[in-house]
């Protein structure tokens, strides 16, 4: 089926640093997602983006948080400034754009992020 | 703040028996349900969405749906030990379709 990548798949940074997550989404899919599940909770929502734009984000996404999708390659995730408590695996997902807004996101395998 | 509860957190079925899997939102604007499996290490991946009030039923998984309680449940007859995964529900409401997770029901089958 489908397939989303993410690269890399681990990530270690000290805190303070830069980090850019890499995800290459389904060729055909407009919509962006970002997850992030700390170890041993669930997985949260983070951002989703379209056409462009980030549409809606949730209060995880704090202002050292940007994306973007420079033509049409890799959707990224930059921190900036990193903290200890971004340590977490990262899912990137994307889909299609249905009529009534619903459609299957698909998941890539997730970045490991461990900031020391 | 919308939130998915899931139960039971863990659960062992033997080969070849039943998983029931539950999962209710506190979201009265939730309109649409996902049921994801993820294996140990890999990505989480769609097995059956649902929104409409009743069942709907794909080779050996059934999915439930009662609106009025905003309860789903998944269930898995001749469970396999490949079927051994973290199983995930979602919700979604609104239009940009962000998926709101529970913790998960971690399932193993034992042969």
């Amino acid at each position: 089926g489908p397939k989303v990548l993410q690269i890399p798949s681990h990530q270690i940074i000290d805190m303070g640093q830069m980090v850019t997550l890499n995800c290459d989404p389904v060729s055909n899919h407009l919509y962006f997602y970002w997850y992030k599940q700390i170890l041993g909770q669930q997985m949260e929502f983070l951002v989703n983006f379209y056409n462009g734009k980030v549409m809606e984000k949730s209060k995880l996404f704090k202002d050292q948080f940007s994306v973007e999708r420079p033509d049409g390659s890799y959707f990224t995730l930059k921190i900036q400034p990193t903290a200890l408590e971004d340590s977490a695996v990262y899912f990137c997902a994307s889909s299609l754009v249905r009529a009534g807004g619903y459609a299957e996101q698909f998941f890539g395998p997730g970045t490991r992020l461990t900031v020391l | 703040q919308q939130k998915v509860q899931q139960s039971p957190e863990s659960l062992i079925v033997p080969e070849g028996g039943m998983a029931s899997l539950n999962c209710t939102s506190s979201d009265r604007n939730v309109d649409y349900f996902w049921w994801y499996r993820q294996h140990s290490g890999k990505s989480p991946k769609m097995l059956m969405s649902i929104f409409s009030n009743g069942e709907k039923e794909e080779g050996r998984f059934t999915v439930h749906l009662n609106k009025a309680s905003l309860h789903t449940s998944l269930h898995i007859r001749d469970s396999q030990p490949s079927d051994s995964a973290l199983y995930l529900c979602a919700a979604s409401s609104g239009s940009f379709n962000k998926l709101t997770f529970g913790a998960g029901t971690r399932l193993a089958v034992c042969p």
